[in-house]
């Protein structure tokens, strides 16, 4: 089971703020994926990422896969409320193994 | 597009009691799974399914069975209910590598 920790666990920011969260492990990933849960529903893919380097748009959303496949990170521009939810990055290995993600609150 | 279909959505059971969840998907995937989902826990895996016919443990099978006899359907049960089954459980199903698709969970209460 490859693990991975995210980081940080909670993070409540301002409507138009800047944010990153990041998901590390010491193994290598041959993929990892990108999950949104918000709340009363059930997780969201929102991306995939395969190749060592890739970077990934998705509107405000930026998602960067390490080099080295051991790292992962999202960064979110201009934060708005609607992006609140617990994001998740599993690696892509069948069945998905979750952490306990990140919790993001936008305050407007 | 209906995607991932799982009822109920709700439901209180008295301990000792049993009941079964059924998911159902239309996307004609071959993988489906079962987690649950408690505070501060994450989503934990429960049992899933490769295949018609087949299933397999997760992290959490205990107190759990599962039967895949269609494609479309994935069926989890609780024999008989304790206090520690409160959560919510989620269903998804995906084609073996590929991203999963979730449905929007049952919210099981164990009194």
């Amino acid at each position: 089971t490859q693990l991975l920790e995210q980081s940080p666990q909670f993070l409540s920011i301002q409507e138009g703020e800047n944010l990153t969260v990041y998901c590390n492990s010491s193994s290598v990933f041959s993929s990892l994926q990108w999950y949104r849960q918000e709340p009363g529903e059930g997780p969201v893919l929102l991306v995939t990422v395969v190749t060592g380097g890739e970077v990934k748009k998705l509107k405000r959303l930026t998602f960067q896969f390490g080099d080295a496949r051991k790292d992962s990170s999202l960064h979110i521009t201009a934060a708005q409320p609607g992006d609140t939810g617990l994001y998740l990055c599993p690696p892509g290995n069948t069945p998905l193994v979750f952490g306990k993600g990140t919790r993001l609150s936008v305050i407007a | 597009n209906a995607g991932v279909t799982q009822t109920p959505k709700f439901r209180v059971l008295k301990t000792g009691q049993s009941m079964t969840l059924l998911c159902a998907q239309d996307m004609n995937h071959e993988y489906m799974y079962w987690y649950r989902q408690d505070p501060g826990m994450g989503l934990r895996l429960i049992h899933y399914s490769v295949g018609e016919g087949t299933t397999a443990k997760g992290e959490v099978p205990d107190g759990y069975n599962v039967s895949r006899l269609k494609k479309q359907n994935f069926l989890l049960g609780l024999e008989s209910a304790a206090p520690s089954q409160t959560s919510v459980y989620f269903c998804a199903s995906s084609l073996s590598l590929y991203g999963y698709t979730f449905g929007s969970g049952t919210r099981l209460t164990v009194v």
